[in-house]
């Protein structure tokens, strides 16, 4: 059984500050690893995807890898109020092609101005 | 920028009876998915689609689902014989393109069976 696991939250953060998100798998041959943003009564938004080992940034938002440790995570820098959403870690085993996505439950972030 | 998009936003349905959830997903994408999202729990994957047949299907996708794409453009879900259990919101997905692995999602349809 596939797993994927986020603190439920709320996680609480100042405007201006780094938000920090956090996301734990068990399938160990998961190959793709993707971040989805999802405001309260609409879709996913994707916002980041990550396949390797390291780092991947995109303007604000940084994406964490560590297979080894099973781990992924999404930095938010300087966190705006309009980030306030639940973020939500998504897991797929293939590298590409039609698996569907295992998400976790999400973590619902409250960026305070 | 392209996007995923579905009909209806919202369906009534009473419990027992048939409903067809539709979804146009983008153009250039091969792969489609269909999802689904319980009020206040996470999302599920119900079916992914390439090349005119199912590619995966999650314990959820049982008898009373199936998809088609009958034309070009169009991706459906079926419910044969809703039940209350069925009420949620259900997300059609699709990838493709340039980046094979990340899919996009439609707006939803709200099913509520009564």
């Amino acid at each position: 059984q596939k797993e994927v696991e986020q603190n439920s939250g709320p996680l609480s953060v100042p405007e201006g500050a780094i938000a920090s998100l956090n996301c734990t798998y068990s399938d160990r041959v998961s190959q793709s690893f993707f971040w989805y943003r999802q405001y309260s009564g609409k879709s996913p938004e994707l916002i980041m995807s990550i396949y390797s080992n390291g780092d991947k940034e995109d303007g604000r938002f940084t994406a964490q890898l560590n297979k080894a440790s099973q781990y992924v995570s999404l930095l938010i820098r300087d966190s705006q109020p309009s980030d306030s959403a639940t973020y939500l870690c998504a897991v797929r085993t293939a590298g590409g092609g039609a698996d569907g996505l295992t998400f976790g439950k999400g973590t619902h972030l409250i960026i305070q101005p | 920028e392209p996007e995923v998009t579905q009909t209806p936003s919202h369906q009534v349905t009473q419990m027992g009876q048939e409903v067809i959830l539709r979804c146009v997903p983008i153009s250039n994408h091969l792969y489609f998915y269909w999802y689904r999202q319980i009020l206040g729990q996470k999302v599920e994957f119900l079916v992914s689609f390439y090349n005119n047949e199912i590619s995966e299907k999650s314990e959820i996708f049982d008898d009373q689902f199936s998809v088609e794409r009958p034309d070009g453009s169009n991706f459906t879900l079926k419910i044969r014989s809703t039940k209350l259990e069925d009420s949620a919101m259900y997300f059609c997905a699709s990838s493709g393109g340039t980046a094979v692995s990340e899919q996009y999602f439609g707006p939803g349809t709200r099913l509520t069976v009564t």
